[in-house]
């Protein structure tokens, strides 16, 4: 099945800093990434996502990038704030057909300080 | 879009009892599933829910433990039963709507055995 390898698993950085995530993934069947925040005891909430046949996709300060030949997919979150803390899931699946599932990482704590 | 909502929102119950947790969808979601959370870790994928017809269950979980429904589109159940303390965790369902890849989560019910 899937395997999802996820770094770093905590990650501090000053307001107006950027903020780098990266995962790998093992089944190059897998075509849609999507990655989640999930602040302190809520829900997680999906904050952008991106599917095999693009390289890159942004949404006003957060992007993602897709690299399907090395297995890797990265979120990116410039000027950060610190309504930007909480810990964020990146996750793989396949597509299609009758599966959907979602196979998580183990998810990064992100810090901003002010 | 589609809100999620769960009941019970938290629970405290005996070792050996059972507990049914329910999740409501405002729209026909195509597929439901349920998730474990154990506090500060990653989302495991316990089961994918089928509408009239049993649900498929990710390795290491079983029927006779976590017993699912799915009578509708729109509804479904998912009962931890013979709990043990080792079963204390967040329990979280999504859906997907047609057309979309998007999982959309509940706001998870953390179970709490004594």
């Amino acid at each position: 099945g899937e395997n999802v390898e996820q770094h770093p698993s905590t990650l501090s950085v000053q307001e107006g800093d950027s903020a780098v995530i990266k995962c790998t993934y093992s089944d190059s069947a897998s075509n849609y990434f999507p990655w989640y925040k999930q602040e302190l005891g809520k829900r997680p909430q999906l904050i952008i996502d991106i599917r095999s046949n693009v390289g890159e996709k942004k949404d006003q300060r957060i992007a993602v990038t897709l690299n399907k030949t090395a297995k890797h997919f990265s979120l990116h979150i410039t000027e950060t704030q610190p309504e930007d803390s909480a810990v964020y899931f990146c996750a793989a699946s396949r597509s299609g057909g009758s599966n959907y599932k979602l196979t998580f990482g183990k998810g990064t704590l992100l810090t901003v300080n002010p | 879009s589609a809100v999620i909502s769960q009941k019970p929102s938290r629970d405290i119950c005996q070792r050996g009892t059972s507990l049914t947790i329910q999740c409501q969808v405002d729209s026909q979601v195509t597929m439901m599933f349920w998730y474990r959370q154990q506090p500060g870790q990653s989302l495991t994928l316990i089961a994918t829910a089928n509408q009239g017809s049993e649900a498929t269950y990710e390795s290491g979980f079983v029927i006779d433990k976590f017993p699912i429904s799915r009578p509708n589109l729109t509804f479904s159940t998912l009962t931890v039963s013979n709990m043990s303390p080792e079963d204390s965790s967040i329990y979280l369902c999504s859906g997907k709507l047609g057309g979309s890849d998007t999982q959309y989560f509940g706001p998870g019910t953390r179970l709490t055995v004594l």
